[in-house]
């Protein structure tokens, strides 16, 4: 089945500075890359996703990119601040509807 | 803007017991999950749900759990006889169609001592 790898698992930077997440997926298949942010005591968030026909996609300070060939996915956020604070979690999904997740990042944006 | 609600926020229940989560999907949503996340780890999906059947579930949804939804707007997830390692959040969550995005609702706690 498909498996998602996410790292780093913990991210320390300065405001204002860029933040990058990574993710890798196994199934070939998989056609559908959320990223969910989620903060203490909450449920996910969705904060952006992609399609696998597109290779990038941007929303303000976030930005998400897709390398179907080599099965990696990224989330970009620039200019980072203290809210931006929480634990994000990437997920890939195929045809079928259920989400696998990745094994979350921890960012800290230090005012 | 809608929102999928889930009640409790907490449950505390003795191990054997029966609990019944609860979630009110969002409502023009038409497929419904569950997923559920042990303290610190990732989010697992448990089961997917689509016109009144389960579209799809996971190994952790055995015969101890079932999922129901009793009307039009509550969307339930019973746990016959809970054991420790049921110990987790329980996560609700809806989309419109099965390809489109999930939306999850804040979380029932659930600790089995």
């Amino acid at each position: 089945g498909e498996n998602v790898e996410q790292h780093p698992s913990t991210l320390s930077v300065q405001e204002g500075d860029s933040a990058v997440i990574k993710c890798t997926y196994s199934d070939s298949a998989s056609n559908y890359f959320p990223w969910y942010k989620q903060e203490l005591g909450k449920g996910p968030q969705l904060i952006i996703d992609i399609r696998s026909n597109v290779g990038e996609k941007k929303d303000q300070r976030i930005a998400v990119t897709l390398n179907k060939t080599a099965k990696h996915f990224s989330l970009h956020i620039t200019e980072t601040q203290p809210e931006d604070s929480a634990v994000y979690f990437c997920a890939a999904s195929s045809n079928t509807d259920k989400l696998i997740f990745g094994t979350g990042t921890r960012l800290q944006v230090f005012p | 803007e809608p929102e999928v609600t889930q009640t409790p926020s907490h449950q505390v229940t003795q191990m054997g017991q029966e609990v019944i989560l609860r979630c009110v999907p969002i409502s023009n949503h038409l497929y419904f999950y569950w997923y559920r996340q042990i303290l610190g780890q990732k989010v697992e999906f448990l089961v997917s749900f689509y016109n009144n059947e389960i579209s799809e579930k996971s190994e952790i949804f055995d015969d101890q759990f079932s999922v129901e939804r009793p009307d039009g707007s509550n969307f339930t997830l019973k746990i016959r006889s809970t054991k420790l390692e049921d110990s987790a959040m329980y996560f609700c969550a809806s989309s419109r169609d099965g390809a489109d995005t999930q939306y999850f609702g804040p979380g029932t706690r659930l600790t089995v001592l």
